[in-house]
This record gives C-alpha cells, structure tokens and sequence, in this order.
C-alpha cells in the first residue's frame, strides 16, 4: 500500500544512547519532515527536507539530525538520547511542502528513560 | 513566525449535535489551511484543507471557513458520530521561516473531541 512507512513503532533508550527513526516514503514526494508530538504541544516540526540532499532545521531541532540521500528516504537520528525527547515522532510528506496536503505515518513511541 | 491557536482543547458534544473548532493564525501571508483527525495509536489524516482564495469549503458533514481579514479558521461537524470521536488539529502554512516559498504546516495544540451516543 502507498503511504508513509515508519519503523520501529515503539523504542526504550537509555540516557545517552543513540538511534536512528527509520521513515520511507513510495509517492515520490519531494517534501518529507518530521515532527515531535507531545501531550498539550500539539505537533512540532523538528527537521525538513525539500528535496534529496537538502535539510532544514525546523522549530525543535537541537538534538536530532536528519539525512536526505534518496527521495524515499528520511532517517531521524537522536546524537545523545535525553528523557526530554520522550515523544511519539510522526514523519509526513507531500508534493508541495507546506502548501499541500501531507501524508503522515503511523509514528514511533520513544521512551528514554 | 506563523503561530497557530486552536480552541477549545476539549470538546464534548452528544450524538447528532454539532462540533465547532475554531483557530486563530498570525501570519498574513499564510495561504493554505488543513484540518487533520488522529484517531487513537493512529498519525494523523487530513480530512479537509482550504485555500485562502475561498471562504468556505464542505465535504459531507464537514465544513471550513476561512476569514483572512480576522485570521482564523474554524472546523464544522454536522450531525456528530461516536466515529467523530478523535484529536483534530488545524494548521496552517508557514511560508516565512521554513521551506521557501513551499513552505512548513504549522500545527495548532489539538482538540479532543468526545461524541456521546
């Protein structure tokens, strides 16, 4: 099925350890970001890209980097894990950026602890 | 940058009865407006969007309207469902700070709407 593909769906780290949000996309859509959702924050935009080999830092970025070596692909990396970033994380895509309309995955449950 | 408010942060209405949600945008330049329904353990699903060259816009039991002179937008349900039951979140494009002339969505905090049967 097409859509936002993202793995894993629930992760436990330990303060300062580090992974990789994995985030894979077939609709060939050159805009891909991702955000953080925390309870009463709403969605925040951590890191976006508008094309393959092209990132961007967004409203919450400190903490996290980003990759965009395909149009399919956009891999989310925590450096140093912190209990702060405790979050679900939703990666979307679309066409046009924030002009269109996005397509978002089911998201990953990270608990550092 | 673009900041988006939504209102109220939760609402509860009974079956059949109508839901509205409102947010506020800052960004004139702003263009692009979608709602989005998340349903529990679920990301989030656009449900209906509208361009800031029309005012009103409705699919089914769902409608939006837009008024750029005051910069807010708002989310109607009609004859509300327990199905309706979910977070709604608005948002709207920031073109300013993020993306060029593509832009980012910026998201307002959400709604948790609860449909009584």
């Amino acid at each position: 099925n097409a859509g936002v593909t993202q793995t894993p769906k629930f992760q436990v780290l330990k303060t300062g350890q580090s992974m990789t949000l994995q985030c894979a996309q077939d609709m060939n859509h050159e805009y891909m970001s991702w955000y953080r959702q925390d309870p009463g924050m709403g969605l925040r935009l951590i890191h976006y890209s508008v094309g393959a080999g092209i990132t961007d830092q967004g409203e919450v970025p400190n903490g996290y980097n980003v990759s965009r070596s395909t149009t399919e692909d956009f891999p989310l990396r925590l450096l140093s894990a912190a209990p702060s970033q405790t979050s679900v994380y939703f990666c979307a895509s679309s066409h046009g950026g924030g002009v269109s309309r996005y397509t978002f995955g089911s998201g990953t449950r990270l608990t550092v602890v | 940058g673009e900041n988006v408010e939504q209102h109220p942060s939760t609402l509860s209405v009974q079956e059949g009865d109508s839901a509205v949600i409102k947010c506020t945008y800052s960004d004139s330049a702003s263009n692009y407006f979608p709602w989005y329904k998340q349903e529990l353990g679920k990301g989030p699903q656009l449900i209906i969007d509208i361009r800031s060259n029309v005012g009103e816009k409705k699919d089914q039991r769902i409608a939006v309207t837009l008024n750029k002179t005051a910069k807010h937008f708002s989310l109607h349900i009609t004859e509300t469902q327990p199905e309706d039951s979910a977070v709604y979140f608005c948002a709207a494009s920031d073109l300013v700070n993020y993306g060029g002339s593509q832009g980012n969505l910026i998201f307002g905090k959400g709604t948790k709407l609860s449909v009584k049967p």
